[in-house]
């Protein structure tokens, strides 16, 4: 069985400082992908990151970056120099090749960002 | 291109009454997803769809809930009769395909359901 943790709860950082949001992850397949959504205040669940099991770059997008070891089952999210309008629900996600790819989440970790 | 769209966006009911929650999924895409989230339990998947067809229903709790899928364009979520135990945020995702190049799932904006 496939399991996603996200161990804190929530986050609460001062503008302009970085956060980084862990995810530690369990499966035996081989294939299998990982993902980071995001959902504000709002309510929607926007789509972040996808990475594969084979490829193991790390990612930057903008103030954004993702840090994906197998070797400790982490793919952890950094944002640098947050912003109030950082300030949301992040969950990790992991979708397995020997489940059809159904998407497991993580609890969510609550980011919040103040002025 | 328009995301997931689904309507209602919000939803009030009182318990016993029909709800019926309405999905489209992105053009061209093959997968369609229903899920459930509330605070005990998180994102759970209730139920997906390949091409119109039913593949995994294991997630939805009773017979209370069923979805259809008549056309690749509209999926319907119903709850008959409705229980204050249902209201949650009902999201509805879409994606590509599966295999390397897809299996990333597009969620629409939710409806939240209140069942009083």
């Amino acid at each position: 069985a496939q399991k996603v943790t996200q161990a804190q709860t929530e986050i609460s950082v001062v503008e302009k400082e970085d956060v980084t949001l862990d995810c530690v992850y369990e499966t035996r397949d081989t294939t299998y992908y990982l993902f980071w959504y995001k959902q504000p205040p709002s309510g929607e669940l926007v789509f972040l990151i996808r990475r594969n099991s084979f490829d193991e770059q790390n990612e930057i997008s903008g103030r954004y970056s993702w840090n994906f070891q197998k070797s400790t089952s982490s793919f952890n999210f950094t944002i640098t120099a947050s912003q109030v309008v950082d300030s949301a629900v992040y969950f990790c996600a992991l979708s397995v090749e020997g489940d059809d790819y159904k998407l497991s989440f993580g609890a969510g970790t609550t980011v919040t960002v103040r002025a | 291109d328009a995301g997931v769209i689904q309507s209602p966006r919000h939803e009030v009911t009182e318990m016993g009454q029909e709800v019926t929650l309405r999905c489209k999924p992105i053009s061209g895409h093959d997968y369609l997803f229903w899920y459930r989230q509330t605070m005990m339990r998180g994102l759970e998947l209730l139920i997906y769809f390949n091409n119109n067809v039913p593949i995994d229903d294991s997630g939805m709790p009773e017979d209370r809930f069923s979805a259809k899928m008549p056309n690749a364009s509209f999926s319907t979520l119903k709850i008959q009769p409705s229980e204050p135990r249902d209201s949650a945020v009902y999201f509805c995702a879409s994606s590509l395909q599966r295999g390397p190049m897809g299996e990333t799932q597009y969620f629409g904006p939710g409806t939240r359901l209140l069942v009083l």
